[in-house]
């Protein structure tokens, strides 16, 4: 079985405050972690992502992310929020199941919200 | 590369009209997605390709809707009949099977009148 919880539909900072965007998952596997980022009216792009490598992974605009295994978490974070970092942000979890095949599980997206 | 490309982008139509959204995945991906975003249900998996073969079709809804993958450079997700409650953005997306990470078309917006 495998899952992923947002565990916060909406989180709201002021510009140049930290950014903690909360994500614990469950997997029967060794899974791969992402996070996905979508702007209004956009597709969603890939933020970083963790295969199993270096538990700390960095992704593009400042963001990272831990892999704490014990924690089943994996928690984006960014030091300084920009205006530009509004949006929703969705975790991923995915791994392989029983039948070899890739298995994909989204989480239901946390709304970033960004005050000047 | 250009990228996963849908088409049409944009989609009006109405009630009980056939639907085909198109996805082009990028070139070398063997696997393919569909989802269905709204806001009441987020973000859903409705089918799953790999190597053109459908692996996971759960999340299709109900027999008004079937995806086809005839050849590895393109999909097509039909609904027929559409209904109102149908309307939500629909995006594609591929992938390498043994690397995970998915690459998102920009999605096709359906309104269902």
């Amino acid at each position: 079985a495998q899952s992923v919880t947002q565990l916060d539909s909406h989180v709201s900072v002021s510009e140049g405050t930290p950014v903690l965007l909360r994500c614990n998952y469950s997997s029967s596997y060794s899974p791969s972690l992402f996070w996905y980022v979508q702007h209004p009216n956009k597709g969603l792009q890939l933020l970083l992502k963790y295969t199993s490598a270096a538990t700390l992974v960095k992704g593009i605009n400042g963001f990272e992310a831990e892999f704490k295994k014990s924690e089943t978490s994996f928690h984006l974070t960014k030091p300084s929020a920009h205006m530009s970092d509004a949006a929703e942000y969705f975790c991923v979890v995915s791994g392989l199941n029983s039948g070899g095949y890739q298995k994909v599980t989204f989480g239901t997206g946390t709304k970033l919200q960004v005050i000047p | 590369d250009a990228g996963v490309i849908q088409s049409p982008r944009h989609e009006v139509t109405e009630m009980g009209q056939e639907v085909t959204l198109r996805c082009k995945p990028i070139s070398g991906h063997n696997s393919l997605f569909w989802y269905r975003q709204t806001m009441m249900r987020g973000l859903e998996l409705l089918i799953y390709f790999n190597n053109n073969v459908p692996i996971d079709d759960s999340g299709m809804p109900e027999d008004r809707f079937s995806a086809k993958m005839p050849n590895a450079s393109f999909s097509t997700l039909k609904i027929q009949p559409s209904e109102p409650r149908d309307s939500a953005v629909y995006f594609c997306a591929s992938s390498f099977p043994d690397i995970n990470e998915q690459f998102f078309g920009p999605g096709t917006r359906l309104t269902v009148l």
